[in-house]
């Protein structure tokens, strides 16, 4: 059981470049969320979602890009990356229903957008 | 929207002493989880404890504990006989409950750096 899987770990861009961090998880989790961690601060909410088919907007959503066509994947899309974007991401998920309060946390892909 | 606020930046004490990390929260909500989070440099994000808001006995995880102030809006976590391993930030999150799971995901503090020292 591989829980919550992403990649790649680390990532290098240049300012204007495109790129997708990839997330899946095994679990059937319905809930999927996307998170950036700046040096200094907490983890901060990009977009989310609530099933296949279903996204929604976090607290810092703008730069970003999301979908989600299955319950396993959810890709997270710079289309023109920016210095700003520089950040460590983290993608989570958890079930709805009882213990739908923790979230399955990956491992974090490191960015650098120069 | 709720916020999430952990005044000390970083705590340092010795191996086997106890030590409490303090946060505050603000909400209207009156059904929420509050968590707190450990960070060791691998970066994995380990969840310590939770605590549902509707429940009054404040949560026990072997060696750490929660001191939950719904009124004062106050979720302090205590570590008993700390040890090396301890080393690592500490996030304070809330999260708003809804029923069928929550949805609304985490909002975090930013994290208290805990040392412990031999």
């Amino acid at each position: 059981n591989a829980g919550v899987t992403q990649t790649p770990k680390f990532q290098v861009l240049k300012t204007g470049q495109s790129m997708t961090l990839q997330c899946a998880q095994d679990m059937n989790h319905e809930y999927m969320s996307w998170y950036r961690q700046d040096p200094g601060m907490g983890l901060r909410l990009i977009h989310y979602s609530v099933g296949a088919g279903i996204t929604d907007q976090g607290e810092v959503p703008n730069g970003y890009n999301v979908s989600r066509s299955t319950t396993e994947d959810f890709p997270l899309r710079l289309l023109s990356a920016a210095p700003s974007q520089t950040s460590v991401y983290f993608c989570a998920s958890s079930s709805r229903g009882p213990g739908g309060e923790k979230l399955f946390f990956g491992s974090g892909t490191q960015l650098s957008v120069l | 929207a709720q916020t999430v606020t952990q005044s000390q930046p970083e705590m340092s004490v010795q191996e086997a002493e106890t030590v409490t990390l303090s946060c505050t929260y603000d909400t209207s909500e009156s059904n929420y989880y509050l968590f707190w989070y450990k960070q060791p440099p691998s970066r994995q994000m380990i969840l310590v404890i939770r605590q549902e808001a509707y429940k009054q006995q404040n949560a026990t995880e072997n060696r750490f504990s929660v001191n939950f102030q719904k009124a004062a809006k106050s979720f302090s976590l205590k570590i008993s006989d700390s040890q090396l391993g301890d080393t690592a930030m500490y996030f304070c999150a809330f999260m708003k409950y809804f029923s069928g799971g929550g949805a609304d995901g985490l909002t975090f503090g930013k994290g208290t750096h805990l040392i412990i020292q031999p």
